[in-house]
């Protein structure tokens, strides 16, 4: 099926150091969605963006709604060693229509904070 | 604690085995979701379900079957599995299946091996 294109695919920071990931898509999407997966776990939803141009925190976290709606990013300020994990960006809604339930899934960006 | 468990959280079968895996969702939601995730692959949608109807049947083989009894719970049975089915399987769900309530929480998982 069709993907997001995430990037980078893996960072290795140090613990205080801020990230930056972000997708991009050749489609226009109504909601954009960001999780963190842990190994063996579910992913755990993050941010949820609803409308262009949106800047949505929550704590160290910060994500966009990319204007044009083809892209989001997220921020993660002042890194710590539990923010490892893998992180998804998702897309829903495509313009014209609802996608009965079905995300578009980035790749995923790895995440790894040296303490 | 997303709202949505899953049980049980690991299990290992045999090829001629028939097992169910349950999923329960305390968020008062209408859809719900059965996902596949391998090992170096995104996020696989298997089955949807909105109001308790089966939506999206994404072409998985008739060893994996949903059943969806009430808004609340979702299990997929399984029977004669391959080796090739071992993956996390992920369940989630929505408050419905369009628009803004597409937004979707998802369980911690059940680690599947196959034998």
């Amino acid at each position: 099926g069709q993907q997001l294109n995430q990037s980078p695919q893996s960072m290795f920071i140090q613990e205080g150091e801020d990230v930056s990931m972000n997708c991009t898509s050749s489609s226009i999407f109504n909601t954009w969605l960001w999780y963190k997966q842990d190994p063996g776990e579910g992913p755990v939803l993050l941010i949820a963006l609803y409308k262009a141009g949106e800047l949505t925190s929550n704590g160290r976290l910060t994500a966009q709604f990319g204007i044009t709606r083809k892209d989001s990013f997220l921020n993660i300020s002042a890194s710590i060693p539990s923010d490892v994990g893998i992180y998804f960006c998702a897309g829903l809604g495509r313009a014209g229509g609802t996608s009965y339930g079905k995300l578009t899934f980035g790749q995923g960006t790895i995440l790894t904070v040296h303490p | 604690e997303t709202g949505v468990t899953q049980t049980p959280r690991h299990l290992v079968m045999g090829m001629t085995n028939k097992k169910s895996l349950k999923c329960e969702q305390h968020l008062g939601h209408n859809a719900m979701y059965w996902y596949k995730q391998s090992a170096k692959k995104p996020l696989e949608l298997m089955f949807v379900y909105n109001f308790k109807e089966q939506t999206e049947n994404n072409s998985v083989p008739s060893r994996f079957s949903p059943e969806c009894p009430n808004s609340s719970h979702l299990f997929l049975h399984l029977h004669t599995l391959q080796p090739e089915d071992s993956a996390l399987y992920l369940c989630a769900s929505s408050q419905d299946a369009s628009g803004r309530g597409e937004t979707q929480y998802f369980g911690p998982g059940t680690r599947l091996l196959v034998l």
